[in-house]
This record gives structure tokens, C-alpha cells and sequence, in this order.
């Protein structure tokens, strides 16, 4: 178990389709985090929030769509995916930016696009 | 460009010790990270160096070298839940960690 709670865990979807990933952590941290990881690959870093402000976006495709509505809650809005946006999306939050303060992560959301 | 080198796959027996090495090239540096991800699993975070020398959290120690670019993941007593992925990871500023490819660790009995 992680202090990091993500649903859904499994998410099917159709290019078309819009829907939301959900993220909360209760631990205070002020940093939070999306990363994408592909099957045997490193997580990707997508976008930074720091006290609620996107604080990194790295050139993510508009059809991602992330907010940050309090200190605990990260939700990343999905909108006309393609199929190689198939993949584990994993959330994660750190305490700050001191650069011993480590991620913790969610257990992700495993999306596929059809 | 930046980057992280670290092997692919490293296999042992139960018991023995491993070295996973990894080095980075990266524009900025402010420490050395390892992470363990079982199969669907989430990243979990080992051990950090910001400076230079061993760091020791149980059957797991973690080395760095900055003038080298150099770190080593040490996994001693090794045990089959051990077997895992293993990324290191560089903050390179700010709110920014790069991680490296992953090492695919498998223990055998």
C-alpha cells in the first residue's frame, strides 16, 4: 500500500472519449506530480504542482489537462487520446522541492486508449 | 543532452551480494536517487546521496562519486522479493528528477 491513492486503477477508453484520473495524498506534501511510464521504460515527467500552481508543464499534448483543486487532490483530465498514449500514469508527491525530499508514488493508472 | 547509464539486467542467487552502477551526464545535479518498482507496482523510493561516499539503510547501501558522475546501488543478502527494477534517478533542479532506464534484477534460488 501507498500513502498516494489513485483511481482508477484500470482505465479503458475510446479516442473520443473524456475522462479523468484521479489523485490524493494526505501527507502534507506540497509538490505533485504526473508522470507517465511505458511498458520497461523509466516514468516520464509530465507536470509539476507546487502549492497548487502548475509549476512544470513538459511540453505535454494539450489533450492533457491537469489540476490541482486543493493541497491533496491532482486530477489529470484526458481528452481525444491517441493510441500511444496507452500507458501507466503515476502520481506522485514530495514534501518540497529540498532535493533529499523524495517522491512518493501512487500505484498508477494503467490506461489504455482503443 | 542528459543521461543515465545503468545495465539492463542483472541476475544472482539468493544470498549473495549485487552492484547495480549508473552513470549520469546531466546539466544540473543535486543527488543520486534509487528506486525499486515490482511488476505493477509503484516506484519506491531506496536511498539518496547528496554528497560524495556510502550511504547504509539495511541490507541496502548506496555509493556516490560526483567527480566521477558515478553511483552504485548495493544490495547485500539477497532475497527472491528483492527481484525487481531498479532506476536511479538525478535531481537535476528544482522540482525535476530524471531517472535512468531501470535495471531488471532477478534473484534465483
Amino acid at each position: 500500500d501507498t500513502e498516494v491513492t489513485q483511481t482508477p486503477k484500470h482505465l479503458v477508453m475510446g479516442m473520443t472519449n473524456k475522462k479523468s484520473l484521479k489523485c490524493e495524498q494526505h501527507m502534507g506534501h506540497r509538490a505533485m506530480y504526473w508522470y507517465k511510464q511505458k511498458a520497461k521504460k523509466p516514468p516520464e515527467l509530465m507536470f509539476v504542482y507546487s502549492y497548487e500552481k502548475l509549476s512544470i508543464n513538459e511540453s505535454v499534448p494539450s489533450r492533457f489537462s491537469p489540476e490541482c483543486p486543493n493541497s491533496s487532490l491532482l486530477n489529470l483530465h484526458l481528452h481525444a487520446l491517441q493510441p500511444e498514449d496507452s500507458a501507466l500514469y503515476l502520481c506522485a508527491s514530495s514534501q518540497d522541492r529540498a532535493e533529499n525530499s523524495p517522491l512518493h508514488f501512487g500505484n498508477g493508472t494503467r490506461l489504455t486508449v482503443t | 543532452g542528459q543521461s543515465l547509464e545503468q545495465p539492463s539486467e542483472v541476475t544472482a542467487v539468493e544470498g549473495a551480494i549485487v552492484q547495480i552502477n549508473c552513470t549520469y551526464q546531466t546539466s544540473g545535479f543535486y543527488g543520486l536517487s534509487w528506486y525499486q518498482q515490482h511488476d505493477g507496482g509503484a516506484p519506491t523510493f531506496l536511498s539518496y546521496n547528496g554528497l560524495d561516499g556510502l550511504e547504509e539503510t539495511g541490507r541496502f547501501s548506496s555509493f556516490l562519486s560526483r567527480s566521477d558522475s558515478y553511483g552504485y546501488l548495493l544490495l547485500q543478502e539477497l532475497q527472491m522479493k528483492d527481484s525487481a527494477s531498479y532506476f536511479c534517478a538525478v535531481r537535476t533542479g528544482g522540482f525535476k528528477t530524471i531517472f535512468g532506464a531501470g535495471t531488471r534484477l532477478f534473484v534465483k534460488a
